[in-house]
């Protein structure tokens, strides 16, 4: 299996920080790279795919980047409903999940 | 709008077999994958089957001894077994539409279940 390694696990903003989120895969996965976004008893919601496309109706303050093994999720402004656990998730093999990075609030 | 509707057995004995089923209303059924994702608060979030319409399957390797996943008769719902359910399978359990292009996503999910596996 890929093995995808989020950091950090925890991380504490402000609302209007800017916030990157970083994602590694054990190999390359050539961009097959999604990020999601989870609130306590609810299902993930897909925010961007394929490393750096935003799913509709997504906020354009988030973004994604990167190519290999490193990928990154940003939030350009953190929003008061921003405060959520972020996943990534890599389809390049059989499909697996980072560990999760919950957001708080500072 | 695409909703994922699922249901099924909340408490299990260890040993037993875990069975959900998943009712998929708005959009079509065919043309995407439909799969099974649990999360426990040990493993996180774990993929473990896909199915199409037509009936192809694809498993998680670490799962695939003690899963199955089918399409129901009806066509518009699917449903997963797993057998012989330890302490380790305790998880909510989420039925999920998958599309394949561009890339794998899952853009829909169901609300959820959660199975405890307990004597």
């Amino acid at each position: 299996d890929i093995q995808m390694t989020q950091s950090p696990s925890s991380l504490s903003a402000s609302v209007g920080d800017r916030v990157t989120i970083t994602c590694r895969a054990s190999q390359s996965i050539s961009s097959y790279l999604n990020w999601y976004q989870q609130k306590p008893g609810k299902a993930p919601k897909l925010l961007i795919y394929a490393a750096s496309s935003l799913h509709s109706g997504v906020p354009s303050r988030f973004s994604g980047s990167g190519s290999g093994t490193d990928y990154t999720l940003t939030i350009s402004s953190l929003q008061p409903e921003d405060f959520a656990t972020y996943y990534c998730q890599q389809s390049y093999g059989t499909i697996t999940f980072g560990q999760g990075t919950k957001l708080e609030i500072k | 709008q695409v909703q994922l509707q699922q249901w099924g057995a909340g408490l299990l004995q260890p040993s037993e077999t875990l069975s959900l089923t998943c009712a998929v209303y708005g959009g079509s059924f065919s043309g995407y994958y439909w799969s099974w994702i649990r999360q426990s608060p040990g493993k996180g979030l774990e993929w473990i089957a896909e199915i199409n319409h037509s009936g192809s399957t694809n498993y998680n390797p670490s799962l695939k001894s003690r899963v199955t996943i089918s399409v129901g008769t009806s066509k518009n719902e699917f449903s997963l077994n797993l057998t012989s359910v330890t302490a380790a399978d305790t998880a909510v359990y989420y039925c999920a539409r998958v599309s394949r292009f561009p890339i794998i996503v899952v853009n829909y999910w169901g609300q959820g279940t959660l199975v405890t596996v307990s004597s």
